[in-house]
This record gives C-alpha cells, sequence and structure tokens, in this order.
C-alpha cells in the first residue's frame, strides 16, 4: 500500500507564480524526499528532509514536514515553465532500507 | 558515469512469453531496486536488493523474479507475461554511504504485453 498521498492531484499555474504541494504518510520515518519526474523520463531526485528537521531550502524549493501531522509540504517559488513535471514525495521508515512512493501531483506551469 | 542504464527501452510481447529486464549502474551503489509504474498509482517496488548476494520482495513481486549478477546488475524476469503486467518499469539505486538517501533512477522499460 502507498505510504505517501500527494495533494492536490493536478496543479496548472502561471510562470512567475508559486506552486505548493502537499503530502501526507502514515507511519513514523527516517526521512521524507521529493522527486520531479519529467513527461516519459525517470524519477530525479529534489530534495530530502529528515524526521529531526521542520524545513528545508534548496534554491526555489522549500520543503517543510510536520512529524505531528504526519505531512509534508513542497513549494517552488517563481515557477518556470521548464518545472513543468510530475512530483512525488517519498517516505523512508525508520531503518531505511526501501522508499514508499505517494501518486504524485502533476504540475503545469504555462508561459 | 551514464549513471542507471536500463534495457530494453520499449518492449512488446504476446501473453505467455517471457522476458529479462537489464539494468546497470556505473555509481558503485550497493542497493538496487525495480519498481513499476501505472497510470494514477505512482511507483510500487516489485524486488529490491539492498546489498550484493541479497534480494527481498516488495509490494508488487508476484509474476517476477530477481537476480543480482554482481554488484552492478540487477535484472527483472517475467517467467509468464500477462496483460496485467504493461507498465512502465523503473530500475533505481542508491549508496548506503551514511546520510546519503537519495535513488537514482534509470530512464525506464516501457512494456506492453497483449
Amino acid at each position: 500500500s502507498q505510504q505517501g498521498e500527494e495533494d492536490p492531484q493536478a496543479l496548472s499555474i502561471q510562470e512567475g507564480e508559486n506552486a505548493t504541494m502537499n503530502c501526507s504518510y502514515k507511519t513514523s520515518i527516517n526521512n521524507l524526499q521529493w522527486y520531479r519526474q519529467n513527461s516519459g523520463r525517470g524519477l530525479v531526485h529534489l530534495i530530502l528532509i529528515r524526521s529531526n528537521e521542520r524545513e528545508k531550502h534548496s534554491g526555489r524549493l522549500r520543503v517543510t514536514l510536520d512529524t505531528s501531522k504526519k505531512s509534508s509540504s513542497l513549494l517552488i517559488t517563481a515557477s518556470r515553465a521548464a518545472d513543468t513535471a510530475s512530483y512525488f514525495c517519498a517516505t523512508a521508515p525508520s531503518g531505511y532500507s526501501t522508499l514508499t512512493f505517494g501518486k504524485g501531483t502533476m504540475l503545469l506551469v504555462s508561459p | 558515469n551514464a549513471g542507471v542504464t536500463q534495457t530494453p527501452k520499449f518492449q512488446v510481447l504476446k501473453t505467455g512469453q517471457s522476458m529479462t529486464l537489464q539494468c546497470a549502474q556505473d555509481m558503485n551503489h550497493n542497493s538496487m531496486y525495480w519498481y513499476r509504474q501505472d497510470p494514477g498509482m505512482g511507483l510500487r517496488l516489485i524486488y529490491y536488493s539492498a546489498s550484493e548476494g541479497t534480494t527481498d520482495k516488495g509490494e508488487v513481486p508476484n509474476g517476477y523474479n530477481v537476480s543480482r549478477l554482481n554488484k552492478r546488475e540487477f535484472s527483472l524476469r517475467l517467467e509468464s507475461a500477462a496483460p496485467s503486467q504493461t507498465s512502465v518499469y523503473f530500475c533505481a539505486s542508491r549508496t548506503l554511504d551514511r546520510g546519503l538517501y537519495e535513488q537514482y533512477f534509470g530512464p525506464g522499460t516501457r512494456l506492453t504485453v497483449t
């Protein structure tokens, strides 16, 4: 069964706007990761946040983690058309050996 | 570095046929994974190999077998393909070095079973 569930399933915005995607999960985790998948390609790792961290930044990406609510959010600021892709959260349990992926959010950024 | 490579890129099989999907990584990673991706389902883990010489079942192992041939290569075999195995298959790998958790993915194999 899938651990992470992203929300919304699809998001359409204009270039320059911010995009926020949410992920909820069910069991305790060691870390939570976000990946991007361009159409027809493999997944690419974006950012990782550990269970003892609350917020992390990487360039235009900001990730938050609330372990009490078992939720995370990914914010992409000043979106570009090149950010059009599907975004997946993935959770790693304690003693991490595997990741469990959510179903993803499809982001469309229009010029 | 090529990263994670997968062959073939596309394959069409008839029901009952067998085939092996190949995966290789040149990053000296310890762990390797096979996933399938279906529309609206995200990625689901089929099998994984935490280190050379070990393999374990994931969430959806039925109908598949794997072989960790050496540290670089991890193959996925469909012994008797079924239409339900039509999917995109991704191989991934990661190091076991402390603090490094991200997985690196191959480009995928698109399999259709008719």
